[in-house]
Protein backbone atom coordinates (compact mmCIF):
# COMPACT_ATOMS: atom_id res chain seq x y z
CA UNK A 1 0.00 0.00 0.00
CA UNK A 2 1.39 3.38 -0.83
CA UNK A 3 1.87 6.53 1.57
CA UNK A 4 2.02 10.08 1.95
CA UNK A 5 2.98 11.94 5.19
CA UNK A 6 3.17 15.63 5.47
CA UNK A 7 4.24 15.77 9.09
CA UNK A 8 3.97 19.67 8.96
CA UNK A 9 0.67 21.07 9.81
CA UNK A 10 1.49 24.28 9.72
CA UNK A 11 4.13 26.66 9.43
CA UNK A 12 5.04 30.11 9.18
CA UNK A 13 7.32 31.93 6.94
CA UNK A 14 8.52 35.20 6.04
CA UNK A 15 8.64 37.25 2.95
CA UNK A 16 11.87 37.09 0.86
CA UNK A 17 12.47 33.97 3.01
CA UNK A 18 13.10 30.39 1.60
CA UNK A 19 10.58 27.60 3.08
CA UNK A 20 11.40 23.65 2.74
CA UNK A 21 7.71 21.58 3.27
CA UNK A 22 8.29 18.05 4.16
CA UNK A 23 6.91 15.00 2.49
CA UNK A 24 7.47 11.72 2.40
CA UNK A 25 6.33 8.26 0.79
CA UNK A 26 5.96 4.49 0.99
CA UNK A 27 5.69 2.79 -1.88
CA UNK A 28 7.31 -1.17 -2.73
CA UNK A 29 7.36 0.21 -6.77
CA UNK A 30 9.78 1.26 -8.33
CA UNK A 31 7.78 3.63 -11.10
CA UNK A 32 6.30 6.19 -9.78
CA UNK A 33 5.68 9.80 -9.34
CA UNK A 34 5.17 12.40 -7.01
CA UNK A 35 3.11 15.91 -7.61
CA UNK A 36 2.76 19.05 -5.35
CA UNK A 37 -0.35 21.56 -5.31
CA UNK A 38 -0.98 24.58 -3.96
CA UNK A 39 -4.38 25.59 -2.72
CA UNK A 40 -5.12 28.75 -1.84
CA UNK A 41 -8.54 30.13 0.18
CA UNK A 42 -10.33 30.53 -2.54
CA UNK A 43 -10.62 26.89 -2.75
CA UNK A 44 -8.84 25.70 -6.08
CA UNK A 45 -6.27 23.39 -6.63
CA UNK A 46 -2.90 24.60 -8.42
CA UNK A 47 -0.64 22.28 -10.08
CA UNK A 48 2.79 23.31 -8.84
CA UNK A 49 5.79 20.33 -9.67
CA UNK A 50 6.44 17.14 -10.74
CA UNK A 51 9.05 14.54 -9.93
CA UNK A 52 9.40 11.04 -11.71
CA UNK A 53 10.80 8.29 -9.59
CA UNK A 54 13.24 7.85 -12.60
CA UNK A 55 14.41 11.68 -12.88
CA UNK A 56 17.70 12.08 -12.06
CA UNK A 57 17.36 15.80 -11.56
CA UNK A 58 15.59 17.43 -8.88
CA UNK A 59 12.92 19.22 -10.85
CA UNK A 60 12.70 23.06 -10.86
CA UNK A 61 9.57 25.48 -11.64
CA UNK A 62 10.07 28.95 -11.38
CA UNK A 63 10.65 29.63 -7.48
CA UNK A 64 9.88 26.00 -6.94
CA UNK A 65 12.12 23.46 -6.63
CA UNK A 66 11.48 19.52 -5.52
CA UNK A 67 14.20 18.19 -3.22
CA UNK A 68 14.15 14.30 -4.18
CA UNK A 69 15.65 12.02 -2.17
CA UNK A 70 14.95 8.55 -3.46
CA UNK A 71 16.56 6.53 -0.98
CA UNK A 72 14.62 8.14 1.57
CA UNK A 73 11.93 8.36 0.24
CA UNK A 74 11.44 12.11 0.78
CA UNK A 75 10.23 14.68 -1.85
CA UNK A 76 10.28 18.04 -0.12
CA UNK A 77 8.71 21.22 -2.06
CA UNK A 78 10.98 24.14 -1.51
CA UNK A 79 9.85 27.51 -2.46
CA UNK A 80 12.37 30.25 -3.21
CA UNK A 81 11.47 34.17 -1.98
CA UNK A 82 8.47 33.53 -0.18
CA UNK A 83 5.90 36.23 -1.41
CA UNK A 84 2.44 36.83 0.68
CA UNK A 85 0.30 35.22 -2.46
CA UNK A 86 2.16 31.94 -1.63
CA UNK A 87 -0.06 31.88 1.98
CA UNK A 88 -1.78 28.40 1.12
CA UNK A 89 -2.68 24.60 2.07
CA UNK A 90 0.46 22.61 0.35
CA UNK A 91 -0.47 18.79 -0.83
CA UNK A 92 2.25 16.66 -1.68
CA UNK A 93 0.90 13.36 -3.59
CA UNK A 94 2.00 10.36 -5.19
CA UNK A 95 0.56 7.94 -8.62
CA UNK A 96 2.19 4.55 -8.78
CA UNK A 97 2.27 2.89 -11.92
CA UNK A 98 1.29 -0.45 -10.84
CA UNK A 99 -1.99 0.95 -9.05
CA UNK A 100 -4.45 1.59 -12.50
CA UNK A 101 -3.62 5.18 -11.75
CA UNK A 102 -4.19 5.50 -7.95
CA UNK A 103 -3.35 9.10 -6.85
CA UNK A 104 -3.27 9.99 -3.10
CA UNK A 105 -2.31 12.81 -1.15
CA UNK A 106 -1.35 13.68 2.10
CA UNK A 107 -2.76 15.75 5.33
CA UNK A 108 -1.44 18.87 3.41
CA UNK A 109 0.77 21.82 5.29
CA UNK A 110 -0.51 25.34 5.67
CA UNK A 111 2.05 27.91 5.00
CA UNK A 112 1.15 31.78 6.09
CA UNK A 113 3.93 34.18 4.55
CA UNK A 114 4.08 37.33 7.03
CA UNK A 115 5.47 40.55 5.91
CA UNK B 1 -8.24 25.56 -18.14
CA UNK B 2 -8.74 22.18 -17.85
CA UNK B 3 -12.27 20.96 -19.06
CA UNK B 4 -13.54 20.25 -15.89
CA UNK B 5 -16.90 20.78 -14.67
CA UNK B 6 -18.78 19.09 -11.38
CA UNK B 7 -22.41 19.96 -10.60
CA UNK B 8 -24.07 20.93 -8.37
CA UNK B 9 -21.32 23.31 -6.64
CA UNK B 10 -23.65 23.01 -3.25
CA UNK B 11 -26.10 20.93 -2.47
CA UNK B 12 -28.48 20.38 1.04
CA UNK B 13 -29.26 16.80 1.79
CA UNK B 14 -30.96 15.29 4.72
CA UNK B 15 -29.74 12.48 5.70
CA UNK B 16 -31.09 9.18 4.58
CA UNK B 17 -31.51 10.48 0.91
CA UNK B 18 -29.35 9.52 -1.79
CA UNK B 19 -27.07 11.90 -3.59
CA UNK B 20 -25.37 12.03 -6.76
CA UNK B 21 -22.51 14.36 -8.04
CA UNK B 22 -21.43 14.41 -11.08
CA UNK B 23 -18.11 14.88 -12.63
CA UNK B 24 -17.96 16.37 -16.87
CA UNK B 25 -15.47 16.47 -19.22
CA UNK B 26 -14.10 17.66 -22.22
CA UNK B 27 -10.40 16.41 -22.21
CA UNK B 28 -11.10 12.70 -23.26
CA UNK B 29 -8.51 11.91 -20.12
CA UNK B 30 -8.49 8.29 -19.18
CA UNK B 31 -8.31 8.52 -15.44
CA UNK B 32 -11.22 10.38 -13.33
CA UNK B 33 -11.03 10.42 -9.36
CA UNK B 34 -13.34 11.84 -6.82
CA UNK B 35 -12.16 12.93 -3.29
CA UNK B 36 -13.35 14.49 -0.45
CA UNK B 37 -11.94 17.22 1.83
CA UNK B 38 -12.32 17.40 5.69
CA UNK B 39 -10.16 19.61 7.39
CA UNK B 40 -7.06 17.92 8.88
CA UNK B 41 -7.32 15.20 7.05
CA UNK B 42 -6.38 16.38 3.25
CA UNK B 43 -7.93 15.28 0.33
CA UNK B 44 -9.09 11.26 0.63
CA UNK B 45 -9.40 9.33 -2.23
CA UNK B 46 -12.89 7.62 -2.29
CA UNK B 47 -12.79 6.39 -5.88
CA UNK B 48 -11.14 6.40 -8.71
CA UNK B 49 -11.21 5.30 -12.64
CA UNK B 50 -8.81 4.12 -15.31
CA UNK B 51 -11.44 3.33 -18.02
CA UNK B 52 -14.92 3.29 -18.74
CA UNK B 53 -16.51 1.09 -16.89
CA UNK B 54 -13.26 0.33 -14.73
CA UNK B 55 -13.50 1.69 -11.28
CA UNK B 56 -11.81 1.00 -8.36
CA UNK B 57 -11.87 1.98 -4.47
CA UNK B 58 -9.96 4.42 -2.71
CA UNK B 59 -9.33 4.86 0.97
CA UNK B 60 -12.56 6.22 1.95
CA UNK B 61 -14.94 4.57 -0.16
CA UNK B 62 -17.74 3.13 2.29
CA UNK B 63 -20.86 4.40 2.02
CA UNK B 64 -19.95 5.32 -1.85
CA UNK B 65 -20.74 4.30 -4.97
CA UNK B 66 -19.58 5.78 -8.71
CA UNK B 67 -20.11 4.98 -12.29
CA UNK B 68 -18.78 5.72 -15.56
CA UNK B 69 -20.58 4.96 -18.47
CA UNK B 70 -18.39 6.81 -20.80
CA UNK B 71 -15.45 8.65 -20.94
CA UNK B 72 -16.77 12.26 -19.84
CA UNK B 73 -18.72 11.46 -16.89
CA UNK B 74 -17.82 9.85 -13.96
CA UNK B 75 -20.78 9.84 -11.17
CA UNK B 76 -20.34 9.45 -6.80
CA UNK B 77 -23.43 8.47 -5.14
CA UNK B 78 -24.14 8.76 -1.65
CA UNK B 79 -26.55 5.92 -1.10
CA UNK B 80 -27.69 6.95 2.00
CA UNK B 81 -26.29 10.21 3.13
CA UNK B 82 -25.30 10.77 6.80
CA UNK B 83 -23.66 13.70 8.13
CA UNK B 84 -20.29 12.21 8.45
CA UNK B 85 -20.47 12.94 4.50
CA UNK B 86 -20.80 16.18 4.82
CA UNK B 87 -17.56 17.85 3.10
CA UNK B 88 -16.26 19.07 0.17
CA UNK B 89 -16.24 17.07 -3.17
CA UNK B 90 -13.46 17.47 -5.74
CA UNK B 91 -13.56 15.72 -8.98
CA UNK B 92 -10.08 15.36 -11.09
CA UNK B 93 -9.09 14.28 -14.03
CA UNK B 94 -5.38 12.78 -15.30
CA UNK B 95 -4.39 12.05 -19.48
CA UNK B 96 -1.86 9.61 -18.08
CA UNK B 97 0.11 8.10 -15.12
CA UNK B 98 3.24 10.68 -14.77
CA UNK B 99 1.10 14.14 -16.09
CA UNK B 100 -0.75 16.10 -13.07
CA UNK B 101 -4.24 15.80 -12.83
CA UNK B 102 -6.93 18.59 -13.05
CA UNK B 103 -9.24 19.58 -10.54
CA UNK B 104 -12.78 20.75 -10.71
CA UNK B 105 -14.15 23.80 -8.67
CA UNK B 106 -15.59 21.57 -5.63
CA UNK B 107 -18.44 20.55 -4.60
CA UNK B 108 -19.88 21.52 -0.96
CA UNK B 109 -22.11 18.97 0.26
CA UNK B 110 -24.21 19.34 3.88
CA UNK B 111 -26.41 16.73 5.02
CA UNK B 112 -29.00 17.42 7.78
Amino acid sequence: AQKITQTQPGMFVQEKEAVTLDCTYDTSDQSYGLFWYKQPSSGEMIFLIYQGSYDEQNATEGRYSLNFQKARKSANLVISASQLGDSAMYFCAMKVADSWGKFQFGAGTQVVVTP
Amino acid sequence: DAGITQSPRHKVTETGTPVTLRCHQTENHRYMYWYRQDPGHGLRLIHYSYGVKDTDKGEVSDGYSVSRSKTEDFLLTLESATSSQTSVYFCAIAGGLNTEAFFGQGTRLTVV
